[in-house]
């Protein structure tokens, strides 16, 4: 499967816990993203990579979040000290970059569902 | 800032038969990029359709069909000789069509999930 990869598919933890999240991309993308879709709602933008420049956050990633490329491929997300109201599907999408301001299709993983308790 | 509208929270449709989904949106720009996502249940998003607002003519793939409405900022999905796996969310998103970095993020509204009765 050549696909965006995402693991855990699923993560279950307590309330101040710290948890983190992988992405693997399609191979060849350079551009990595993260949202996040609680339930009944679409997809909100976290943050962007391109390569491993983190070039955009969002103001929903307070300081507790924190997202990683090191190395251009895979990406990391980690929430420290985990509230309930984190609880949500994180997805992670990953794209070619073309020409500036092209079009080139964001292709999204299937997601990892975390539930604070 | 961008935002997108989705005010239908559920629809229903006979097998066979068509359904439109709407959606608007609001921004000042002048070029950007409007999609259509399929979400199946625990399975991960798909580009249904895609509609680029410099084009006039409305995309079509297959039994999916866009409604492209500019000046309105309107645009809508026609399903045609719907399909039991035609049933999902459906999200539709916004993306600025500029050079600079913070352009390539999508701007999604909250969705409408489709069902298709039998």
């Amino acid at each position: 499967d050549t696909g965006v990869s995402q693991n855990p598919r699923h993560k279950i933890t307590k309330r101040g816990q710290n948890v983190t999240f992988r992405c693997d991309p399609i191979s060849e993308h350079n551009r990595l993203y993260w949202y996040r879709q609680t339930l009944g709602q679409g997809p909100e933008f976290l943050t962007y990579f391109q390569n491993e420049a983190q070039l955009e956050k969002s103001r929903l990633l307070s300081d507790r979040f924190s997202a990683e490329r090191p190395k251009g491929s895979f990406s990391t997300l980690e929430i420290q000290r985990t509230e309930q109201g984190d609880s949500a599907m994180y997805l992670c999408a990953s794209s070619l970059a073309g020409l500036a301001g092209g079009y080139n299709e964001q292709f999204f993983g299937p997601g990892t569902r975390l539930t604070v308790l | 800032a961008q935002t997108v509208t989705q005010s239908q929270p559920e629809m229903s449709v006979q097998e066979a038969e068509t359904v439109t989904l709407s959606c608007t949106y609001d921004t000042s720009e002048s070029d950007y990029y409007l999609f259509w996502y399929k979400q199946p249940p625990s399975r991960q998003m798909i580009l249904v359709i895609r509609q680029e607002a410099y084009k006039q003519q409305n995309a079509t793939e297959n039994r999916f069909s866009v409604n492209f409405q500019k000046a309105a900022k309107s645009f809508s999905l026609k399903i045609s000789d719907s399909q039991l796996g035609d049933a999902a969310m459906y999200f539709c998103a916004y993306r600025s069509a500029g050079g600079s970095p913070g352009t390539y993020k999508y701007i999604f509204g909250t969705g409408t999930r489709l069902k298709v009765l039998a």
